[in-house]
């Protein structure tokens, strides 16, 4: 079983969606958690990052982390196609620790 | 916003020669840096983590002798992939950690064909 599970989709929504997110963990020394966000044949870029439980907001990105379930979510909201990207969820014992990555998830935004 | 460059970007090679991939943070020092490589469709999956000045550390798996790696500096890392293969083809992809804020900064990937 993988440390990180995530699913998997892919996800197509309208513009102005709502989309949600989800990575679901097994490896409880996990602290840290980020979503990264990826375009095609580029390296990631930090979107949102989290510690602990708790919710974390940044303009239409919200992040949750429920330590307890071990269950964290990247909600986007007002989607843009210009959020058309292979998201991925990390994890991390410590701030500046190796991080363990999800599959990730490409979502579409259609206009 | 911190950078970190790989150089080259894209790489094309015969079977059996060698290739280096430089990782550089550009405007901050980075006592670690982590090698990742992905392949099409997948995730991340980290080769190695990279101290300045001492050897690095190899994930399970992943032959040191075949992935060399050399942190010479505060600001460099190399990723030399030896007697390259076919199937070592694949997105190669460095981080950084900035000692200021221990922000991990991705670079934006090597992408490594061998023929």
């Amino acid at each position: 079983q993988k440390e990180v599970e995530q699913d998997p989709g892919p996800l197509s929504v309208p513009e102005g969606a709502i989309v949600s997110l989800n990575c679901t963990y097994s490896n409880s020394a996990f602290q840290y958690f980020m979503w990264y966000r990826q375009y095609s044949r580029k390296g990631p870029e930090l979107l949102m990052y989290t510690y602990s439980s708790g919710n974390k907001e940044d303009g239409r990105f919200t992040a949750q982390v429920d330590k307890s379930s071990k269950y964290i979510s990247l909600f986007i909201r007002d989607s843009q196609p210009s959020d058309s990207a292979t998201y991925l969820c990390a994890m991390s014992s410590s701030r500046a620790g190796k991080s363990t990555f999800g599959d990730g998830t490409t979502l579409t935004v259609k206009p | 916003g911190a950078v970190v460059s790989q150089h080259p970007s894209r790489v094309i090679c015969k079977s059996g020669t060698s290739v280096k991939i430089e990782c550089r943070s550009l405007d901050f020092q980075a006592t670690t840096m982590f090698w990742y490589r992905q392949f099409p469709k997948q995730s991340l999956m980290l080769m190695a983590t990279s101290n300045e000045g001492s050897k690095a550390t190899y994930e399970q798996g992943v032959e040191k002798d075949k992935f060399l790696i050399n942190h010479a500096s505060l600001t460099l890392s190399t990723l030399t992939v030896t007697s390259a293969h076919p199937e070592d083809s694949s997105f190669y992809i460095c981080s950084a950690i900035s000692g200021r804020s221990d922000t991990q900064y991705f670079g934006p990937g090597t992408r490594l064909t061998v023929l």
